[in-house]
Order: C-alpha cells, then sequence, then structure tokens
C-alpha cells in the first residue's frame, strides 16, 4: 500500500459526459501527479500540483483540468468524454516537487471506460 | 522531447533463468527510477540511480545506470514467478518536475 488513494476504483460513462476523479496523496506529500495509462501510448504524464498550484503541465488535453485542494487533495476533470479517453488514470504523489531524483508514489488507478 | 524506449517488449522465461531489461534514450537524464506494475495496480517504485555507472542490487535484482546517463538496465537472476509484471524506467531531470516514463517491459515468469 503506497498510501495514496485513488476513487472511483471503477468508472463506466457514456460520450459527451463528464466526470470527476478523485486522489488523496501520501500524508506529508505535498505534490499531486496525474497520469493516463492506455494500452498504446504508455504512462502518459498529464498534470502536477505543488501545494495548491499548478507546477507542470504535459499531454492534458484542454476538455480535461485538475486543481488541488488545500487539504492537498486533488481532483481530475474530464469533460466531452470520448471513446479514446477511455483509460486507467494514476495519482501519484511526492514529497516535493523539481527534484531529478523525484520518488513518486502511485495510486491505485481508477479505471475509465466511455462507452 | 526526451523519450525512453525499453527493449524488450515482451519477455517470457522460465523460472530459474537470468534476465535482463534495457532502458535506452538519446538524452541524458539526472536520475532513473525503475517501477513494476500489476495487473490492476498502480506502479511501485523499485529503485532509483542517480549517480552515472551506479551498480544498486535488490535481492535478485541489480541495477545499472549508465556511464552517460543516457541508458540503464536491469537484472534479474533466477526469476521467479513472482517478478511477473510491467517494468517502466523513468527518467527525470533536476529543475523539471515530470518524469519521462519508457514503454515498458512485459515479463512473465513461467513456473
Amino acid at each position: 500500500d503506497s498510501g495514496v488513494t485513488q476513487t472511483p476504483k471503477h468508472l463506466i460513462t457514456a460520450t459527451g459526459q463528464r466526470v470527476t476523479l478523485r486522489c488523496s496523496p501520501r500524508s506529508g506529500d505535498l505534490s499531486v501527479y496525474w497520469y493516463q495509462q492506455s494500452l498504446d501510448q504508455g504512462l502518459q504524464f498529464l498534470i502536477q500540483y505543488y501545494n495548491g498550484e499548478e507546477r507542470a503541465k504535459g499531454n492534458i488535453l484542454e476538455r480535461f483540468s485538475a486543481q488541488q485542494f488545500p487539504d492537498l487533495h486533488s481532483e481530475l476533470n474530464l469533460s466531452s468524454l470520448e471513446l479514446g479517453d477511455s483509460a486507467l488514470y494514476f495519482c501519484a504523489s511526492s514529497v516535493v516537487g523539481g527534484r531529478g531524483d523525484n520518488e513518486q508514489f502511485f495510486g491505485p488507478g481508477t479505471r475509465l471506460t466511455v462507452l | 522531447t526526451q523519450l525512453l524506449e525499453q527493449s524488450p517488449q515482451f519477455l517470457s522465461i522460465q523460472e530459474g533463468e537470468n534476465l535482463t531489461v534495457y532502458c535506452n534514450s538519446s538524452s541524458v537524464f539526472s536520475s532513473l527510477q525503475w517501477y513494476r506494475q500489476e495487473p490492476g495496480e498502480g506502479p511501485v517504485l523499485l529503485v532509483t540511480v542517480v549517480t552515472g555507472g551506479e551498480v544498486k542490487k535488490l535481492k535478485r535484482l541489480t541495477f545499472q545506470f549508465g556511464d552517460a546517463r543516457k541508458d540503464s538496465s536491469l537484472h534479474i537472476t533466477a526469476a521467479q514467478p513472482g517478478d511477473t509484471g510491467l517494468y517502466l524506467c523513468a527518467g527525470g531531470n533536476f529543475g523539471n518536475e515530470k518524469l519521462t516514463f519508457g514503454t515498458g517491459t512485459r515479463l512473465t515468469i513461467i513456473p
């Protein structure tokens, strides 16, 4: 158990809908990262928050957004969902950001299926 | 854009055999991490190497960071069924927040 929690575990929805994925980092970790993992593209970095502020952006679509709240939990919002958004979404956390040896601890993931 | 290529993509071997997985890039990284991911779960960090030429051992697993910090290898001795999983390398750079993940090696150990 990494100490990172994600809800829900599974999510099934229809195209055009909007969903929210939730992540609670390990106690004491200030950074939260979101990743998307699909069969054909591996693990792709989406976005990072550090102590409530956006710190880095990766290949995140404009239909997707995230935020980190004062209690440090984070939410990833996916809207106007398309079939291609079906994937595993992982949250990871670390104590700090911006270090080259940045060790990240991953949650169990949310499996999103868009029908 | 920094890319990390892993080879082989798939590997299936008998229990007790040795194996090596490679992680290569044309870019230099400040650090290299290895993760193992089991089906339905998140990646679990195995090791972090930060010095060119560094070798770290974790029981039957040996990790090496290339001298030029562009590549890494993972060697498993006497593989066991519990080693089965997706192995991911990930490169990091000081001052850059994100990790760049490799393409992954799916390892299956046959009892």
